[in-house]
Order: structure tokens, then C-alpha cells, then sequence
């Protein structure tokens, strides 16, 4: 039972690079959502999807893009990294309905230089 | 928007001893308040949730409780053990109107001493 996985675990960017951190699950969840944790600053939300061909903007969603084409694989896009967006990130799938427990990924540990 | 403050930001206690760790939210049409615990280099896991509905709720040495008058929650882990070390994250979330999002507290660093 895989759960949410994340890929890479690691990964370093130069400055104007682009790249995309994969999220996928496998419990046939509607609702996706990406968070970044910085240090001392908790768990902020970036996007979020409550369904396939669904996303919407969370608290931090400034440079970052996410694309929802099926229930099982919600993208996060770095469109032009920048050193502000080194930080560890989350993918998190939940059930709609009543069991509202998030399930997160291992998170990607991203540095921008 | 939601807003969840939490305290201490780091705790530590001696093997045995009981920690607590408090919360507190800003939106009244918040219904549900999980918490979950992040060790090194893992993503968090649910350890206890509480919905309004709930005052209180038990699950072996770890409690929560909730106070929806003055919007406050609270994680109580009693007897702690080494392996209680981690950090963790009090949560927030309105569901049944259109922001059925997580809102999360920074953290509290808890260390417990052999």
C-alpha cells in the first residue's frame, strides 16, 4: 500500500530553473493539496485541488503552478526558482466526505542556489 | 481567513512526565482539529483528530481536548517515552463551506529526556 508518494526526495536548482515535483496517490482520493514547511513557520499551504480538473490557490501560491488532469497525480511546477522557494515540501491527499484524515508524502527537500 | 497559534514552540520534559501543547483558533465555523506528529525527516502523521461536536477525546496516553467558546485545543500526552520526541502540528479546518483546507500551527519541538 504506497499511500502518497513523492519524487524526488532531493534536489537541487540553480536560480531561473524550472522544475516539477511529482505527487501521486493511490487511495482513489479527491482532494490534493501541496504545503511548503520552512522553519518556525509550520505548514503553509501553496494549492490545492478538490478534484481532477479542479485547483485553486492556498496562502503561498507565488511562483509555483499545479495541474489536476487525473485523481491520482497532482504536479507541482516551479516556473523560474528562486533561493526564497528552498524549503521542504509536502504533497497531502484526503478522502472527501467524513473521514477527513490528510495523508502526507515523504516531502521533497528542494534548495535553490 | 483561519489563523491557529500554537504554544510552546518547544517543550521539553523528563521521561514520564506529562506534556501539554496548546492551541487556538480565530474562525468560529472551524469543525474539525487534528494533530499530527512529524518525526526527522518524515512527513506528519495523524495522531489524534477531535471534532466540534467532541469535548474530549482518549486514545491510550494521548488526549485531546476542545473548547469551542474561547476556541482553544489541546494535546495531552501522559507518561511520555523517548520515542514521544518529535515534532508536532495542531490543525484547522472548516468543512461544509467552500475553504475546506488544513490551516496549521508552526509547530512544537517536544524532546523528552531518558
Amino acid at each position: 500500500n504506497a499511500g502518497v508518494t513523492q519524487t524526488p526526495k532531493f534536489q537541487v536548482l540553480k536560480t531561473g530553473q524550472s522544475m516539477t515535483l511529482q505527487c501521486a496517490q493511490d487511495m482513489n482520493h479527491e482532494y490534493m493539496s501541496w504545503y511548503r514547511q520552512d522553519p518556525g513557520m509550520g505548514l503553509r499551504l501553496i494549492h490545492y485541488s478538490v478534484g481532477a480538473g479542479i485547483t485553486d490557490q492556498g496562502e503561498v501560491p507565488n511562483g509555483y503552478n499545479v495541474s489536476r488532469s487525473t485523481t491520482e497525480d497532482f504536479p507541482l511546477r516551479l516556473l523560474s526558482a528562486a533561493p526564497s522557494q528552498t524549503s521542504v515540501y509536502f504533497c497531502a491527499s484526503t478522502p472527501q466526505g467524513g473521514n477527513t484524515e490528510a495523508f502526507f508524502g515523504q516531502g521533497t527537500r528542494l534548495t535553490v542556489v | 481567513g483561519e489563523n491557529v497559534e500554537q504554544h510552546p514552540s518547544t517543550l521539553s520534559v523528563q521521561e514520564g512526565d506529562s506534556a501539554v501543547i496548546k492551541c487556538t483558533y480565530s474562525d468560529s465555523a472551524s469543525n474539525y482539529f487534528p494533530w499530527y506528529k512529524q518525526e526527522l525527516g518524515k512527513g506528519p502523521q495523524l495522531i489524534i483528530d477531535i471534532r466540534s461536536n467532541v469535548g474530549e477525546k482518549k486514545d491510550q496516553r494521548i488526549a485531546v481536548t476542545l473548547n469551542k467558546t474561547a476556541k482553544h485545543f489541546s494535546l495531552h500526552i501522559t507518561e511520555t517515552q523517548p520515542e514521544d520526541s518529535a515534532v508536532y502540528f495542531c490543525a484547522a479546518r472548516n468543512y461544509g463551506g467552500s475553504q475546506g483546507n488544513l490551516i496549521f500551527g508552526k509547530g512544537t519541538k517536544l524532546s523528552v529526556k531518558p
